[in-house]
């Protein structure tokens, strides 16, 4: 149990388009979805927390125009990386909460985004 | 500083070895502490979960916090090729739901 899927894992794209990565709960409901990028050996750092039916929450830095989460259902949470650059090549990995009021995140399994 | 140190190793151990990964925090407001494992290129994967000081056993696997120093550790008995992979810690403060990773250590198991 505690499945999140990640689609799609692994995305090449040119500079100046913009990319969807979709994040689902597949066996449970998750009303809180966080959105993570990693860099080559660094840890996970928090970009955004997503709620569903709600706008989303940025952390310090994190450009809420360039980085657009939407949260439409309590199985899926969507990040579009806008007009993306090469310095926005990263990993990208996303995380649910079963339930409402947990605390557990369960991750998936991760999208590799290539800038060129 | 940062609220989660850990040493990024990496860590090579043969197997059948005990492992000893540690993280140090600051934020005295951590109440609950996990372990993951990241396979390269993977999504992290729970491994162990703490609430406050003292000793949690699953399998091979044992966490220990000490609250009074700060201090959180994982133990791995009879480590295996397979253990090979990135552990994370991480610290969640009471009533909020926002984790605190460390860095990782990559730990390497030889045979």
């Amino acid at each position: 149990g505690a499945v999140v899927s990640q689609h799609p894992s692994w995305v090449i794209c040119k500079s100046g388009t913009s990319v969807k990565i979709e994040c689902r709960s597949l066996d449970f409901q998750a009303t809180t979805m966080f959105w993570y990028r990693q860099f080559p050996k660094q840890s996970l750092m928090l970009m955004a927390t997503s709620n569903e039916g709600s706008k989303a929450t940025y952390e310090q830095g994190v450009e809420k125009d360039k980085f657009l989460i939407n949260h439409a259902s309590l199985t899926l949470s969507t990040l579009t990386v806008t007009s993306a650059h090469p310095e926005d090549s990263s990993f990208y990995i996303c995380s649910a909460i079963p339930g409402q009021g947990g605390d557990t995140q369960y991750f998936g399994p991760g999208t590799r985004l290539t800038v060129l | 500083q940062k609220e989660v140190e850990q040493d990024p190793g990496p860590l090579s151990v043969p197997e059948g070895a005990i492992v000893s990964l540690n993280c140090t925090y600051s934020n005295s407001a951590f109440q609950y502490f996990m372990w993951y494992r990241q396979y390269s290129r993977k999504g992290p994967e729970l491994l162990m979960y703490t609430y406050s000081s003292g000793n949690k056993e699953d399998g091979r696997f044992t966490a220990q916090v000490d609250k009074s120093s700060k201090y959180i550790s994982l133990f791995i008995r009879d480590s295996q090729p397979s253990d090979s992979a990135t552990y994370l810690c991480a610290g969640l403060t009471g009533g909020g739901n926002k984790l605190t990773f460390g860095t990782g250590t990559q730990l390497k198991v030889e045979l």
